[in-house]
């Protein structure tokens, strides 16, 4: 059974900072990674899919890397509206999300 | 635009049921499969269940298996969750989502999501 941890679980950002969030998967799902953005109270949102592609609408800030079992979100330059949970997700099986990471303003 | 509209929700004694719905519209409803996920309160989330395109197959976490079935009325774009024998740890913010895959038969990411619906579980 595939186990996702996404390190660290808070991260403290000041605004204009880069921020980099980590998703390790327990075997490989090949390039099978989402992200996902939540706000309080909001539904989360697609970000990235296929482990690198930006959704539709997402800025260029957003980039994630990775593949196989290491994976990465990087916001390259922090913005006010980016302080969310931040979730990844496999589906190379069925799907199985990460305990997520808090991204705080510093 | 895509808009995926959940309700149904609401308090319900330990044992009991409740059916969520998910009104879509926007998109085909019929050419894509549809997912539930879960958020207990406070916490991350859950993948529940998946249904097919055209309902011919159903997935489903091993935490509800046996006691939640997920269907869909393509006639009507509506996705539906029969939760029976609810435990207090169902307890959550019930999501539906729409896979990206067209006519696909395995699961691949979820975009969009609906707002979601609360369903308690306490006596």
């Amino acid at each position: 059974e595939i186990v996702m941890t996404q390190s660290p679980a808070t991260l403290s950002v000041s605004p204009g900072e880069r921020a980099t969030l980590s998703c390790r998967a327990s075997q490989s799902v090949s390039s099978n990674l989402a992200w996902y953005q939540q706000k309080p109270g909001q539904a989360p949102r697609l970000l990235i899919y296929g482990a690198s592609t930006r959704a539709t609408g997402i800025p260029a800030r957003f980039s994630g890397s990775g593949s196989g079992t290491e994976f990465t979100l990087t916001i390259s330059s922090l913005q006010s509206e980016d302080f969310a949970v931040y979730y990844c997700q496999q589906y190379n099986n069925w799907p199985l999300f990460g305990g997520g990471t808090k991204v705080e303003i510093k | 635009q895509v808009q995926l509209v959940e309700s149904g929700g609401g308090v319900v004694q330990p044992g009991g049921s409740l059916r969520l719905s998910c009104a879509a519209s926007g998109f085909t409803f019929s050419s894509y499969g549809m997912h539930w996920v879960r958020q207990a309160p406070g916490k991350g989330l859950e993948w529940v269940a998946f249904i097919r395109y055209d309902g011919s197959n159903k997935y489903y976490a091993d935490s509800v298996k046996g006691r939640f079935t997920i269907s869909r009325d393509n006639s009507k774009n509506t996705l539906y969750l029969q939760m029976n024998s609810l435990r207090a740890e169902d307890t959550a913010v019930y999501y539906c989502a729409k896979d990206v895959g067209l006519y696909s038969s395995r699961s691949n990411w979820f975009d969009p999501w609906g707002q979601g619906t609360l369903v308690t579980v306490s006596s």
